[in-house]
């Protein structure tokens, strides 16, 4: 079993869509959560960390649940800008970063 | 802003070569990482480095090695290149302090022939 879990996708979506992609982990002991952005042919980008009172920034929401080791992250009113490969990652590190990524969940968000 | 910049963005080398992969980032970050990104496996920490001349093996060591004599240089070498390391290569860079964000430069396409 993977480390970090992630459904492939491909989600194709309508503008103005709800979508909501889930990450499980495996390792108890993971400390931080984040949720990259990858764009087609480009690097990961920090989307945003991942709290386990769970945090919102504009469109996005991310949750956390440690007894479950499962994250999501929600985008409402989906853009086509937020076409792209969203990573979930998982720090197993508490006094550094020793990053696990998943694999990644596709997103197109059609017009 | 910070920039992380990579030596090549596409590279093709033969079986056997011995490949340098470069990576130079501009805002003093203490951390420096290298990740291979393949289809369906995601991103893979290959080595990583917390300080100058320091070195830690990640989850898939096997077939590099890596270099830090500067702060803002971090090198990759395939000692002997095989079909099998032909792929993404991705290095980042990141702060002790302050953020567990990591910057990631552009990467390197290597196809090993």
């Amino acid at each position: 079993r993977k480390e970090v879990e992630q459904d492939p996708g491909p989600f194709n979506v309508p503008e103005g869509a709800t979508v909501a992609f889930n990450c499980t982990y495996s390792n108890s002991a993971s400390q931080s959560f984040f949720w990259y952005r990858q764009d087609c042919r480009k690097e990961p980008k920090l989307l945003m960390s991942v709290y386990s009172s769970g945090n919102e920034d504009g469109r996005f929401t991310a949750q956390l649940n440690r007894a479950s080791q499962y994250i999501s992250l929600l985008i409402r009113d989906s853009k086509l800008s937020d076409s792209a490969t969203y990573l979930c990652v998982v720090n197993r590190d508490n006094y550094g970063q020793n990053f696990v990524f998943g694999p990644g969940t596709r997103l197109s968000v059609l017009p | 802003d910070v920039k992380v910049t990579q030596s090549s963005r596409y590279l093709v080398k033969r079986t056997g070569e011995k490949v340098f992969l470069e990576c130079v980032q501009d805002m003093d970050h203490e951390n420096m990482f290298w990740y291979r990104q393949d289809p369906g496996l995601g991103l893979r920490l290959i080595y990583f480095s917390y300080d100058v001349k320091m070195k830690e093996k990640g989850d898939i060591p096997e077939g590099y090695s890596v270099s830090r004599e500067k702060k803002e240089r971090f090198s990759l070498i395939l000692e002997s290149a095989s079909t099998n390391q032909t792929s993404m290569y991705l290095c980042a860079s990141s702060p002790v302090e302050g953020t567990d964000t990591q910057y990631f430069g552009p990467g390197t396409r290597l196809t090993v022939l």
